[in-house]
């Protein structure tokens, strides 16, 4: 089945630790997304991929980066700058940026020890 | 910038009532509009959207939504709630050129029997 893979489901951090969460997609898309879930503020974009070795900072891009070099793969990192990482996570991807139709995967719970 | 706004973060309905999400935007050119719909530990699926032409956009579900410019709304109804309606439903827009969604914060509906 096709479809965009999100792992861990659940993930812990500790004070001053970098964390990955990890997203793959096996669709063929060329655009790829991070989102971040918040209790009552929907969905904020912290970065976005229109195709390979390329990326864009979304509206919440400070405390995380982004990598993609393979079409498939589009891992985040939350590193130590980022205060208040607790949060859902969603990637989502689109066959291309300027396509309306989004597919997301099923998202990581992160939290802080 | 562009903007959403969802009324209503709680909507509680009775099983075979009329489900209304309330949706308003603000976009300084011409958007595109979407509703999503996320069940528990999910991430989202397009319900419905309207780009250009009719203004009532029919989605899954026996859901429907109505483009009324003059109000800038998009709201989201269905005639008869179901118990399989409970879940978290998001309003986005998308400038018609352009490529990221700014997502509304959300609606919980809760469907009793």
């Amino acid at each position: 089945d096709g479809g965009i893979t999100q792992s861990p489901k659940y993930l812990f951090r500790k004070e001053g630790q970098n964390v990955t969460l990890s997203c793959e997609q096996n669709l063929n898309h060329d655009a790829m997304y991070w989102y971040r879930q918040d209790p009552g503020q929907g969905l904020r974009l912290i970065y976005y991929s229109q195709i390979v070795n390329d990326f864009q900072k979304g509206d919440i891009a400070e405390g995380y980066s982004v990598s993609r070099e393979k079409k498939e793969s589009f891992p985040l990192t939350v590193t130590s700058a980022q205060k208040n990482p607790t949060a859902f996570y969603l990637c989502a991807s689109s066959i291309a940026a300027t396509n309306e139709k989004l597919f997301f995967g099923s998202g990581t719970q992160l939290s802080v020890l | 910038a562009q903007s959403v706004t969802q009324l209503g973060s709680h909507v509680s309905v009775s099983e075979g009532a009329l489900v209304l999400l309330r949706c308003n935007y603000s976009s300084s050119v011409p958007p595109y509009l979407f509703w999503y719909v996320q069940y528990p530990n999910q991430g989202l699926q397009l319900l419905l959207k309207y780009t250009t032409g009719a203004t009532l956009v029919k989605g899954i579900n026996g859901f429907e939504a109505e483009f009324k410019k003059s109000e800038t709304s998009f709201h989201l109804t269905k005639p008869s709630a179901h118990m399989s309606d409970a879940a978290e439903y998001f309003c986005a827009v998308r400038r018609a050129a352009g490529n990221k969604l700014t997502f509304g914060g959300g609606t919980r509906v809760l469907v009793k029997p």
